[in-house]
């Protein structure tokens, strides 16, 4: 069965320093990884995708994850954090085989970045 | 991109009531999904609604409790049925756009049952 792990309930960072936000994933064969980042009230909004091609993969707002298949991982980076984007973040895989249509989503990640 | 529209946005319910929440997509799709997200958690895929057919179900989730409608293909209703404080939550829907692999959420309904 396909799994999604963000370890960090939450992460803090100070505005200007760089940020990550972790996600490791446990699936059958080649996954589809997001990004997916919610504001209060707000609806998901989509950031990034990993389908294939360059391990690093650039999305919305200064964002950027990197696929590494070896750690199963696809950790969620910025350079440098604004305050804005404190929000939560959901890491998500998408089944390749006869679940294509499922995505499955992570715990979340609160992320305060604090001025 | 999509842009999806939900209605109520919010609503505050009576034990044993049901609450119909409408989803309105601004272009045809073939799928739509409706998710739960209970407070402070992650979200739960409820079902997964295509137009013509009945909706599939997830573990967990019976038809009588979250019946689906889905008259066309940019429309569908979730209907939360004889609720309970247990459900209240955030109900999303989301769509698939062909070819994009993405999906795409509507702003949520936040259901709060007394």
């Amino acid at each position: 069965a396909q799994s999604v792990a963000q370890p960090e309930d939450q992460v803090n960072v100070a505005e200007g320093n760089p940020l990550t936000v972790k996600c490791t994933y446990s699936v059958s064969g080649n996954p589809y990884l997001f990004w997916y980042v919610q504001y209060p009230n707000r609806g998901l909004q989509f950031l990034l995708k990993y389908i294939t091609g360059d391990n690093l993969v650039k999305g919305s707002y200064g964002f950027e994850a990197e696929f590494n298949k070896s750690q199963t991982s696809f950790h969620l980076k910025k350079p440098s954090a604004l305050v804005s984007d404190s929000a939560l973040y959901f890491c998500a895989v998408r089944d390749r085989g006869d679940n294509f249509n499922k995505f499955y989503f992570g715990s979340g990640t609160k992320l305060n970045v604090k001025p | 991109s999509a842009v999806i529209s939900q209605k109520p946005s919010r609503d505050i319910c009576q034990r044993g009531t049901s609450l119909t929440i409408q989803c309105q997509v601004d272009s045809q799709v073939t799928m739509m999904f409706w998710y739960r997200q209970q407070p402070g958690q992650s979200l739960t895929l409820i079902a997964t609604a295509n137009q013509g057919s009945e909706a599939t179900y997830e573990s967990g989730f019976v038809i009588d409790k979250f019946p689906i409608s889905r008259p066309n293909l940019t429309f569908s209703t979730l209907t939360v049925s004889n609720m309970s404080p247990e459900d209240s939550s955030i109900y999303l829907c989301s769509v698939d756009i062909t070819g994009r692999n993405e999906q795409f959420f509507g702003p949520g309904t936040r259901l709060t049952v007394l």
